[in-house]
């Protein structure tokens, strides 16, 4: 069972403000993906990187995978209070049928 | 149209009841899976489902069973709940897409007393 490892754990910061959150494993993935957990929700799939290096945009998210698919992270430019939740990362690694889930990143965005 | 449903959203137990919760899904995947996600401890696999009849065990699987008996629903049983299992359960489908992620229910909170 791969270890994905969330950094930080907890973050709170003023509307407006820039931040990154990291999803780090010692395993090699197959693809990564980024959720995004809302109180009493599931979690809500935000995107998939399959390629090492792979930068992806989703407004204003910017989600990018290590060049040696080994950890990938999220950047959140402007950040509004919309944007607070709970951070998942997921690896996929050989059969896909199973992923493994970090513990999460709990973002608040202060207004 | 939310496409997963779990069935109850919150129930309370007593230690030692058999409790089944219930995963109902419309968009016809093959794979389901039951998660618990427990503070510090993130999303635990429990148990998935490959097809009808055909399950496996994840990380915690230990005192749980499950059934698929029909495409669109999958059957999460604590034989004896324990308050150990107090959780919040998440049931999740997929399709057999490498690209595709999941798509979540809004989770059962069960409370085992």
């Amino acid at each position: 069972t791969q270890l994905l490892e969330q950094s930080p754990q907890f973050l709170s910061i003023q509307e407006g403000e820039n931040l990154t959150v990291y999803c780090n494993s010692s395993s090699v993935f197959s693809s990564l993906q980024w959720y995004r957990q809302e109180p009493g929700e599931g979690p809500v799939l935000l995107v998939t990187v399959v390629t090492g290096g792979e930068v992806k945009k989703l407004k204003r998210l910017t989600f990018q995978f290590g060049d040696a698919r080994k950890d990938s992270s999220l950047h959140i430019t402007a950040a509004q209070p919309g944007d607070t939740g709970l951070y998942l990362c997921a690896a996929l690694s050989g059969g896909y049928q199973k992923v493994t889930f970090g513990t999460g990143t709990k973002l608040q965005v202060i207004p | 149209d939310a496409g997963i449903t779990q069935s109850p959203r919150h129930k309370v137990t007593e230690t030692g009841t058999p409790v089944t919760l219930r995963c109902h899904q419309t968009e016809n995947h093959r794979y389901m899976y039951w998660y618990r996600q427990d503070p510090g401890h993130g999303l635990r696999l429990i148990h998935y489902s490959y097809g009808v009849k055909d399950t496996d065990k994840g990380e915690v699987s230990d005192g749980y069973s499950v059934s698929r008996s029909k495409t669109e629903d999958f059957l999460l049983t604590l034989e004896s709940a324990t308050s150990s299992q107090t959780s919040v359960y998440f049931c999740a489908i997929r399709s057999g897409s490498r690209d595709y992620g999941y798509t979540f229910g809004s989770g059962t909170r069960l409370t085992v007393v």
